[in-house]
């Protein structure tokens, strides 16, 4: 798989539901980010995980990372309405200049 | 609650013509870069800014392809000759500390359409 990518490709479910996307890289990382994007607008971002750390929460969010199997998992918890979009990971990876790699996104489609 | 702004929301312009996006980065921000997305596919890394010269660039990033930060606020994208395949969505974006410290702010993105 290419560098952040992203499974499923999409997920249907209903309002108070849990989503759980997940996010797979191939090099060694500073840091992993998860992005929104509702269609058509630019890219909102929603958490930051450093590579020394394991789990993180925002709010109704819940971001892993395993570093040893290159993946990261976002995890809605009782979704809504509001939040059908697309979700992106993006990776900075060490020896990089620092420019962010992006997957192909997840579309999450919470049907009301 | 600062954003970056970009124009023009969408441009049509004929294959060959020069075009010129423009953004405003958040007034605080240091490190600015375009990002460009095809319709469907994923957000690719075009070119970053930092201290008034570019830091690091793509492959897209070709001779067709310039930045520039002519007035301190706005931050330019300007492709010389389109070609059809330039057509996406470009995407600016701005940090305070570079990328390595944390997330990117995006504007909402200019669309191009190249005829």
């Amino acid at each position: 798989s290419q560098q952040g990518e992203e499974d499923p490709q999409a997920l249907s479910i209903q309002e108070g539901e849990n989503a759980t996307m997940n996010c797979s890289y191939k090099t060694s990382i500073n840091n992993l980010q998860w992005y929104r994007q509702n269609s058509g607008r630019g890219l909102v971002h929603l958490i930051l995980i450093r590579s020394n750390e394991r789990e993180k929460h925002s709010g109704r969010l819940r971001v892993t990372l395993d570093t040893s199997k290159k993946s990261s998992s976002l995890l809605i918890t009782a979704s809504r309405a509001a939040d059908t979009a697309s979700y992106f990971c993006a990776t900075d990876a060490r020896g990089s200049q620092g420019n962010l790699i992006f997957g192909k996104g997840t579309k999450l489609s919470v049907k009301p | 609650e600062p954003e970056v702004t970009q124009t023009p929301s969408h441009q049509v312009t004929q294959m060959g013509q020069e075009v010129i996006l423009r953004c405003v980065p958040i007034s605080n921000h240091l490190y600015f870069y375009w990002y460009r997305q095809i319709l469907g596919q994923k957000v690719e890394f075009l070119v970053s800014f930092y201290n008034n010269e570019i830091s690091e660039k793509s492959e897209i990033f070709d001779d067709q392809f310039s930045v520039e930060r002519p007035d301190g606020s706005n931050f330019t994208l300007k492709i010389r000759s389109t070609k059809l395949e330039d057509s996406a969505m470009y995407f600016c974006a701005s940090t305070e500390q570079g990328q390595r410290a944390g997330e990117l702010f995006f504007g909402e993105g200019s669309r191009l359409t190249v005829l």
